[in-house]
């Protein structure tokens, strides 16, 4: 069982270069997320999807858009990558809530650097 | 959503039991509190949940008090291996929830 599966695990792009981070979940999850972490910082929302066919912005959406290819797909494209992109980028999937877990799990993250 | 402060950091020494509060004043009627823990070069994992009173795993307890508007984490003889960062979330038992992580509280356990 995999999990929650990100590629890549490294890329280092040029200034005003465009990427795509690739998500896909094993877990027949509804909900898919991309967080994004700078050194020594807490983890912020880029965007979610609560299910497949929805996306919307969280706290730092700027410069991100992102596609529900399926239920098991959510990527994470840059258009025009800029230094302060620089992050270590996680995604991750939820079922959804039960009386037992509000749980989240996530994917192993893709350091990017932008030069 | 239901904004959380915990504090930034945190330092212990191997053997003791650590507490973590978490501060949310706003909890909503149908909100759970959740725990999560994020070791270096990793993603996060979920350790612990509740919604009042005590709830007790493997790994750690959570205290909850009736008012519920702070919950605390406890770690009971801490390791080395627990130096991590802990996060407290606050999200509904039902439906979709956006899960909006905080800063956190960044754990350091010393010999």
């Amino acid at each position: 069982n995999a999990g929650v599966t990100q590629t890549p695990k490294f890329q280092v792009l040029k200034t005003g270069q465009s990427m795509t981070l690739q998500c896909a979940q094993d877990m027949n999850h509804n909900s898919m997320y991309w967080y994004r972490q700078d050194p020594g910082m807490g983890l912020r929302l880029i965007y979610y999807s609560a299910s497949e066919g929805t996306t919307d912005k969280g706290e730092v959406p700027n410069g991100y858009n992102v596609s529900r290819l399926n239920k098991r797909e959510f990527s994470l494209r840059l258009e025009s990558a800029a230094p302060s992109q620089t992050s270590v980028y996680f995604c991750a999937s939820s079922e959804g809530a039960t009386r037992d877990r509000v749980e989240a799990f996530f994917g192993q993250g893709t350091r990017l650097t932008v030069v | 959503l239901a904004k959380t402060t915990q504090p930034i950091s945190m330092d212990s020494y191997e053997g003791q039991e650590v507490n973590i509060t978490c501060s949310h004043n706003n909890i909503a009627t149908n909100d759970y509190i959740t725990w999560y823990q994020q070791f270096p070069s990793q993603g996060p994992r979920f350790i612990i949940q509740g919604y009042k009173t005590k709830v007790t795993n493997e790994v750690a307890s959570l205290f909850i008090p009736a008012d519920r508007k702070s919950s605390t984490l406890s770690l009971p003889r801490v390791s080395l291996s627990d130096t991590a960062v802990y996060y407290c979330l606050v999200a509904a038992n039902t439906g979709f929830q956006k899960l909006v992580f905080g800063t956190g509280t960044r754990l350091l356990v010393s010999p």
